[in-house]
């Protein structure tokens, strides 16, 4: 199976902040990558797909980029609806895997 | 509007068993592949099983595999997971998604919490 790492488990950001969140497959999976954004209690929302494709409705200040093995999420600037944990994961092959999230937190 | 609800969920021994379901709507159901994903509260995701548009592919974690079966009915519009042999480690909220062509999951329901304990 792919294992996908995530860096930080933990980030506190103030709003307005630039925010990367980096993922790593432990082998290449080429653009086969996507990012969600989970609040508590709520399912998981696709932000990007295709490691750097914008999901309809998402806003612009989220970005993805990267290929092969090593993956960066950015938020630009923070918004307060943006604290929330987000997780990365590869659809390169099956079992599907995804990374241990990273929560966003108020500074 | 893409709606997908699940149901089934609740409190089972081990050992036992339980059918989810998922009710789909606002979209071509017969056209999409979809997806179970499992999560631990507090804990990350898990990818528990794919069934393919017409049901006749499936594919599976390991962790599930011989004991969790996924199917559909496209005359309904509803995805099941059934689920036989639970474990206490199966204790979590699962999510049936719709998959986006290509990969990825595009819509999620708003899960439903298996409990496995004596």
């Amino acid at each position: 199976d792919i294992q996908m790492t995530q860096s930080p488990s933990t980030l506190s950001a103030s709003v307005g902040d630039r925010v990367t969140i980096t993922c790593r497959a432990s082998q290449s999976i080429s653009s086969w990558l996507a990012w969600y954004q989970q609040k508590p209690g709520k399912a998981p929302k696709l932000l990007i797909y295709k490691a750097s494709s914008l999901e309809s409705g998402v806003p612009s200040r989220f970005s993805g980029s990267g290929s092969g093995t090593e993956f960066t999420l950015t938020i630009s600037s923070l918004q307060p609806d943006d604290f929330a944990t987000y997780h990365c994961q590869q659809y390169n092959s099956y079992p599907w895997t995804f990374g241990q999230g990273t929560k966003v937190e108020i500074k | 509007e893409v709606q997908l609800a699940e149901s089934g969920g609740g409190l089972v021994q081990p050992g036992g068993s339980l059918r989810l379901s998922c009710a789909a709507s606002g979209f071509t159901f017969s056209s999409y592949w979809m997806h179970w994903v499992r999560q631990v509260p507090g804990k990350g995701l898990v990818w528990v099983s794919r069934i393919n548009s017409d049901g006749r592919s499936t594919d599976c974690a390991d962790s599930v595999k011989g004991r969790f079966t996924i199917s559909r009915d496209n005359a309904k519009n509803t995805l099941y997971l059934q689920m036989n042999s639970l474990r206490v480690e199966d204790t979590a909220v699962y999510y049936c998604g719709k998959d986006r062509p290509g990969g990825s999951v595009d819509y999620w329901g708003q899960g439903t919490l298996v409990t496995v304990s004596s």
